[in-house]
């Protein structure tokens, strides 16, 4: 079974602290994403990355930073967290080509930010 | 700035009818669009992808698109209480750039 793996499902940090959030795919695919979901706001791109090395802005890249050594991984980083960062993160990866657009989720990391 | 628009819901079905979800774009260069499923503190799934205008069926759901309105829709036959859930509408311009997201349309579907 496909799956997208996110490291942390709930995280408390204090302002200013800096975050780490991992997520890893098992299925081979080159594209990898970086979403938070707000209420009211809905999904907004942060990040994305089509290969190893390689990354680029989404709608909202302020305040976040990622990282894509492997494949199967890529990493957000809040490099001092603020309390507008306290959100749901969502990872998500898919294949090149006609299926670019056919996410696969991770289950979501939760962060709040004190 | 790439727009997706749903009417936000409370929509309200009974069991057993054709629930309507409908969605609007504004990047007449769009070329993918997608119907995610959201249940209550669960990710968002893939249900259905349509690339071409007409109709798409997959079991009880048929996604449909109409590029010249730039219109995106989602029906769902017999309505079961399992598909209570937020429906998201995702376009995408065909490359590798990420989908943009509407805010959703919650279903309720009523026993």
């Amino acid at each position: 079974d496909v799956k997208v793996t996110q490291s942390s499902r709930y995280l408390v940090k204090r302002t200013g602290e800096k975050v780490f959030l991992e997520c890893v795919q098992d299925m081979d695919h080159e594209n990898m994403f970086w979403y938070r979901q707000d209420p009211g706001l809905g999904l907004r791109l942060i990040y994305f990355s089509y290969d190893v090395k390689m990354k680029e802005k989404g709608d909202i890249p302020e305040g976040y930073s990622v990282s894509r050594e492997k494949k199967e991984r890529f990493s957000l980083i809040l490099e001092s967290a603020s309390t507008n960062q306290t959100s749901m993160y969502l990872c998500a990866s898919s294949s090149l080509g006609q299926y670019t657009g056919e996410l696969f989720f991770g289950e979501g990391s939760r962060l709040t930010v004190l | 700035q790439k727009e997706v628009e749903q009417n936000s819901g409370p929509l309200s079905v009974p069991e057993g009818a054709i629930a309507s979800l409908n969605c609007t774009y504004s990047d007449r260069g769009s070329q993918s669009f997608f119907w995610y499923r959201q249940y209550s503190g669960k990710s968002p799934e893939l249900i259905m992808s349509i690339y071409s205008n007409g109709d798409k069926e997959d079991g009880r759901f048929t996604a449909q698109l109409n590029k010249a309105s730039q219109y995106v829709s989602l029906l769902i036959r017999d309505s079961q209480p399992s598909d209570s859930a937020t429906y998201l509408c995702a376009v995408s311009g065909g490359g590798a750039d990420g989908l943009t997201f509407g805010k959703g349309t919650h279903l309720i579907i009523q026993p």
